[in-house]
């Protein structure tokens, strides 16, 4: 079973669509994250969410938008895609004191 | 915020051993490291806890000293399977879950 899943695995889409990447874990943990990594391979944090509140939020563009149904998923809504949005984005999950990540979501932006 | 690695790359044959450095300006509950290959998601290698003891995995080990706010990561005798990129990634206080992760260090082991 995976433990954190994410879909999909790739997305290519234009400039200023809208966009959705949903996250899954299995693992009964209680905080999930969105890290985006950019080229150069580093992994920025953008969003930490406990028990589907919202615990960290960067400084992200307010077209990012996070939403936690429940402690099992936490989906990233992106508004009008740039340029710049093109990067691979992992969530994560966290259990006491390991965090365990998803396979990743390569988004290129056209 | 986020701690800073050194070296930002590595080249070792087979059989090496190589020293991985994770260093922060503030005082730090946590450190873990995590091993990514290339297209692949990071994979949780170990944790060290303030006040806890050196950590191994494998041929590869870990320690963390508070004083300093530093950790290393040890790889002894590597392996063609340790090549990959090397992060570690730090919290400031127990349960904040907020986890910094430095930029990387690249590690190719060559046969």
């Amino acid at each position: 079973d995976t433990a954190v899943s994410q879909t999909p695995k790739y997305l290519v889409t234009q400039m200023g669509n809208d966009k959705s990447i949903k996250c899954e874990q299995n693992l009964g943990h209680d905080t999930m994250y969105w890290y985006k990594q950019d080229s150069k391979k580093f992994l920025k944090i953008m969003f930490s969410y406990n028990n589907k509140e919202l615990i960290i939020n960067e400084t992200v563009p307010n077209r990012f938008s996070p939403k936690s149904p429940d402690k099992a998923h936490l989906n990233l809504h992106i508004n009008s895609l740039e340029l710049g949005d093109s990067a691979v984005y992992f969530c994560a999950s966290k259990g006491g004191l390991e965090q365990y990540f998803g396979p990743g979501t390569r988004l290129t932006v056209t | 915020q986020q701690p800073v690695q050194s070296p930002q790359a590595v080249i070792l044959r087979e059989g090496e051993d190589a020293v991985i450095n994770c260093s922060s300006s503030k005082a730090l509950y946590s450190v873990h490291w995590y091993r990514q290959k290339h297209g692949e998601a990071p994979v949780f290698l170990m944790i060290l806890l303030k006040g806890g003891e050196q950590k191994g995995h494998e041929k590869i080990s870990a320690s963390f000293n508070e004083k300093k706010q530093q950790s290393s990561l040890y790889l002894t005798a590597s392996q063609l399977s340790y090549s990959g990129t090397y992060f570690c990634g730090t919290e400031m206080f127990n349960g904040n879950n907020d986890m910094r992760f430095g930029a990387g260090t690249r590690l190719t082991v060559k046969p």
